[in-house]
C-alpha cells in the first residue's frame, strides 16, 4: 500500500523548534520529490518547500528560508521537516506530499501533523 | 494571501452542476497546463481530483472535470452528491523551472 505516515501532534513554545517526520512505503522513495505544505486553521494550503530524496537537494519558499530545513534518510525512507524560531502564527497542520511527475501534482499525502505554538 | 483566487463558497442541490473558478496571474495559471484540483473533507488530507487542467487520476469519478481559459481554470462537478460537500483547492506551478507551487485560498462547496 502506497502511503506516507507522519509523526504525531506537537505543542511547542514560541522560539522553539519542531521536527516532523514523514515515512514513505509502498513505492521507491527516491523516485518522487517530497513537498511540505502547511495549512493554518481555516486557510488554504501553503507551500513550504521540497526535497529530492535521491540527491538530498532542497528548494524552500522564500517566506521560510532561514527557518526551515528539509532532510531525508533513505535507509528508512523517511523525510523530515524542521522549522525553527516558532511563532504563534506557525500553528497549523503540516503535510508531506509526494509529487508525481506524471501528474505534475500531489497524488499521495501524509495524514498531517498538527503543530501548536503557544506560551 | 493566496496567489490563486477562488470564490469563498459555492452551493448546489443534489443532481445539479456547479463550477469553481481559479484565477491567477500569468504565468502561474495562464501559461502553464499544470493546474490541479484537490478535494478536502474536514480533518482529512487533500485528495487529488484533477491534474494537468483536465485529467482525472484513476478512481476519480467522471462527474469531476476541469478546464482552463486564459488565466482562469475551472472545476465542474456534475450530478452533485452529498459526499461532494468539501473544500476544493486549485494549485499550479509558480515556476516550472524550480517546481515552486502555489495554492488557491479554497472554495467551500455546500450541497443543499
Amino acid at each position: 500500500q502506497v502511503q506516507l505516515v507522519q509523526s504525531g501532534a506537537e505543542v511547542k513554545k514560541p522560539g522553539a523548534s519542531v521536527k516532523v517526520s514523514c515515512k514513505a512505503s509502498g513505492y521507491t522513495f527516491t523516485d518522487y520529490y517530497i513537498y511540505w505544505v502547511r495549512q493554518a486553521p481555516g486557510q488554504g494550503p501553503e507551500w513550504m518547500g521540497w526535497i529530492n530524496p535521491n540527491s538530498g537537494g532542497t528548494n524552500y519558499a522564500q517566506k521560510f528560508q532561514g527557518r526551515v530545513t528539509m532532510t531525508r534518510d533513505t535507509s528508512i525512507t523517511t523525510a523530515y521537516m524542521e522549522l525553527s524560531r516558532l511563532r504563534s502564527d506557525d500553528t497549523a497542520v503540516y503535510y508531506c506530499a509526494s509529487h508525481n511527475p506524471v501528474y505534475n501534482a500531489f497524488d499521495i499525502w501524509g495524514q498531517g501533523t498538527m503543530v501548536t505554538v503557544s506560551s | 494571501q493566496s496567489a490563486l483566487t477562488q470564490p469563498a463558497s459555492v452551493s448546489g442541490s443534489p443532481g445539479q452542476s456547479i463550477t469553481i473558478s481559479c484565477t491567477g496571474p500569468s504565468p502561474d495559471v495562464g501559461n502553464y497546463k499544470f493546474v490541479s484540483w484537490y478535494q478536502q473533507h474536514p480533518g482529512k488530507a487533500p485528495k487529488l481530483m484533477i491534474y494537468d487542467v483536465s485529467y482525472r487520476p484513476s478512481g476519480v469519478s467522471n462527474r469531476f472535470s476541469g478546464s482552463k481559459s486564459g488565466n482562469t481554470a475551472s472545476l465542474t462537478i456534475s450530478g452533485l452528491q452529498a459526499e461532494d460537500e468539501a473544500d476544493y483547492y486549485c494549485s499550479s506551478y509558480a515556476s516550472s523551472s524550480t517546481l515552486n507551487v502555489v495554492f488557491g485560498g479554497g472554495t467551500k462547496l455546500t450541497v443543499l
